[in-house]
């Protein structure tokens, strides 16, 4: 495979419920994100993974939990979610804080 | 002022037709520019990077204006594939992230 890759594509949880996204990445990159996408807003950052290591959280609520393991791969551990967390996920990698790809998104709902 | 800034639109174009975009940014000192296209229910697309002295690839082309803090997107002979929204994203570079606009929506008709 190649590019950016995310799995799964749509997600349906209960507020209650603890579920992972995943992401992958076949560049090279040394860097990955996370975003959220909701209708009508710019895609918000969320969390930034330089080296593996987390260089940026933008105030995210704890019941999200970035997991880098190492320059290609990242998770983001959901638990006990709000209806208003229901958005699109997108992961992106790039060189350098450079030009990103992105996967192409989990589409989460939460009920 | 929002630190980038994009008309909504949407931009409703015949095909063939040359349309422009322009976003606006709030911080002097940034450096680097890009447009993405989003498709309905996609992922953004890396379109183009937006270098000093513009660039052009094919149908399209990007302009830098410092003076002025803001950059365009030109697409020339629209064609239907181009319906999409284009967003606009900028490197402040000290704040070592991206920071996007809420895109432009354009819709090219037949």
């Amino acid at each position: 495979e190649t590019g950016v890759t995310q799995t799964p594509r749509h997600l349906v949880m209960g507020m209650t419920n603890k579920k992972s996204l995943k992401c992958e990445q076949h560049l090279g990159h040394n860097a990955m994100y996370w975003y959220k996408q909701s209708a009508k807003k710019p895609l918000e950052l969320m969390f930034v993974y330089n080296f593996k290591e987390q260089t940026e959280n933008n105030s995210v609520p704890s019941r999200f939990s970035p997991e880098c393991p190492n320059s290609s791969h990242l998770f983001l551990h959901l638990h006990t979610l709000q209806p208003e967390d229901s958005a699109l996920y997108l992961c992106a990698s790039s060189q350098d804080l450079s030009e990103q790809y992105f996967g192409p998104g989990t589409r989460l709902t939460v009920t | 002022r929002k630190e980038v800034e994009q008309d909504p639109g949407p931009f409703n174009v015949p095909e063939g037709a040359t349309v422009a975009f322009n976003c606006t940014y709030s911080n002097s000192a940034s450096q680097s520019f890009f447009w993405y296209r989003q498709d309905c229910r996609k992922e953004p697309k890396l379109l183009m990077s937006v270098y000093s002295s513009g660039n052009e690839d094919g149908r399209f082309t990007a302009q830098l204006n410092r003076a002025s803090q803001y950059i365009s997107l030109l697409i020339r002979d629209s064609k239907l594939s181009d319906s999409a929204t284009y967003l606009c994203v900028v490197n402040p570079q000290e704040e070592r992230k991206l920071i996007w606009g809420l895109g432009t929506s354009l819709a090219v008709n037949p």
